[in-house]
């Protein structure tokens, strides 16, 4: 079936840390990937998307770029900050489909 | 502003009560969903429609319900809670064929 496999969490790092998260995904066809952030009490919210192999999507100093050949999409920052603290999920989407399908969230603490 | 409104955004209640959670969106999107948050699952998706009159289930949709009267509301009832249905639960809505999804800010649901 389709799912989405995010690295295990808690992560915990320094401030201006780089910061790493892995997501791999099995779909069939072409999905679009999405990585989706929640700040403390609040919903979900979209933090980057791409929709074809090879494309990076990137927003607030977040990238991932979707690598067909290794089916991933890893979410990278250069310099984490204090306020970059929160849970992030990894998503995928179908090709004609409407649905979300998401990774199990990973929940990111960064320290002064 | 368009939004999306969950409301209670916590509830209490006992095994066995019918519960009705309500989700209200002004973004007039055909697509509505609703998901359960919880520790290790990530989000899994229960119920979705995709228009008015329009009902699917999703992974999890044992033991709930919705119904689609109108374009801006997608409730979901409980029809006899369980202590295995405390969760938080997200709704979200988006375009047909959209980009992105647009989530609610979450009900803390604990039965008792």
């Amino acid at each position: 079936g389709n799912s989405v496999t995010q690295m295990e969490g808690p992560v915990t790092l320094s401030e201006e840390a780089f910061l790493t998260i892995n997501c791999t995904y099995t779909a069939t066809g072409y999905p679009s990937l999405f990585w989706y952030v929640q700040y403390p009490g609040e919903g979900l919210q979209l933090l980057l998307k791409a929709t074809k192999a090879d494309d990076k999507g990137s927003n607030k100093g977040f990238e991932a770029t979707y690598r067909k050949e290794t089916t991933s999409f890893h979410l990278e920052k250069g310099s984490v900050q204090v306020s970059d603290s929160a849970v992030y999920f990894c998503a995928l989407r179908l090709q004609g489909a409407q649905k979300l399908v998401f990774g199990q969230g990973t929940r990111l603490t960064i320290n002064p | 502003d368009a939004e999306i409104t969950q409301s209670p955004r916590h509830k209490i209640t006992e095994t066995g009560r019918q519960v009705t959670l309500a989700c209200h969106q002004t973004w007039n999107h055909n697509n509505m969903f609703w998901y359960r948050q919880d520790l290790g699952h990530g989000l899994r998706l229960i119920h979705y429609s995709y228009g008015v009159q329009d009902t699917n289930k999703g992974e999890v949709s044992d033991g709930y319900s919705v119904s689609r009267s109108n374009t801006e509301d997608l409730p979901l009832t409980l029809e006899s809670a369980a202590s295995s249905q405390t969760s938080v639960y997200f709704c979200a809505s988006s375009e047909s064929n959209g980009p992105e999804a647009f989530f609610g800010q979450g009900t803390r649901l604990t039965v008792v």
